[in-house]
């Protein structure tokens, strides 16, 4: 069964700074990542997501990179705000037959 | 456009009950996913439709059905309600299986 980890489990960061947050898998087959925001309460909204041809995507101050040999994603994300406070997950297909597999997710704090 | 929505909110059942969930989407996707997401174990695919009139479980289809009669329409239904499905019910929809995919904002069911 393929396990996807998020690496922290819950981040809290002055306003301003530049973070990461880290996504693995058991499995380093990967077609596709996906990276998600999830609102307390709320539903899950995709923030980008990288095609098996791509190594990473940018949105505005988001960029995430796959590296598909180690089998791990990072979600950057510079001059972090209060409003991105929220948890972030990242989602995994290893193949185009199968479905995306979800992460527990890393739950983020930006302080003003 | 709404988007995907979910019907009701919130619903609190007795052990034994049963009940239906409806999920609706307006962007003519083919794809429909049903989810549950509990506290540490991320998102797991309960039943998923690659299209009208077809279904297909996922990894934790015990206790539940569903039906797509409709293309706009996934219903996730639960014949004998129990404790253990006591969580937050989340439905998607995707063009395609390997294309991002669009949440609608929960169903919060409590089984006493």
């Amino acid at each position: 069964k393929q396990e996807v980890t998020q690496i922290p489990a819950a981040l809290s960061v002055p306003e301003g700074e530049n973070l990461v947050l880290n996504c693995s898998f058991t499995d380093s087959a990967i077609y596709n990542l996906q990276w998600f925001r999830q609102d307390p309460g709320k539903g899950l909204t995709s923030l980008l997501l990288i095609q098996s041809s791509q190594r990473e995507q940018t949105s505005g101050r988001l960029n995430a990179s796959l590296d598909k040999s180690s089998g791990r994603s990072t979600l950057y994300i510079a001059a972090s705000q209060p409003g991105d406070s929220a948890t972030y997950l990242c989602a995994h297909l290893k193949s185009y037959g199968q479905n995306f597999v979800f992460g527990p997710g890393t739950r983020l704090s930006v302080l003003p | 456009n709404a988007g995907v929505t979910q019907t009701p909110k919130f619903r609190v059942l007795k052990t034994g009950q049963s009940m239906t969930l409806l999920c609706a989407q307006d962007m003519n996707h083919e794809y429909m996913y049903w989810y549950r997401q509990d506290p540490g174990m991320g998102l797991r695919l309960i039943h998923y439709s690659v299209g009208e009139g077809t279904t297909a479980k996922g990894e934790v289809p015990d206790g539940y059905n569903v039906s797509r009669l409709k293309k706009q329409n996934f219903l996730l239904g639960l014949e004998s309600a129990a404790p253990s499905q006591t969580s937050v019910y989340f439905c998607a929809s995707s063009l395609d299986r390997i294309d991002t995919q669009y949440f609608g904002p929960g169903t919060r069911l409590t089984v006493l």
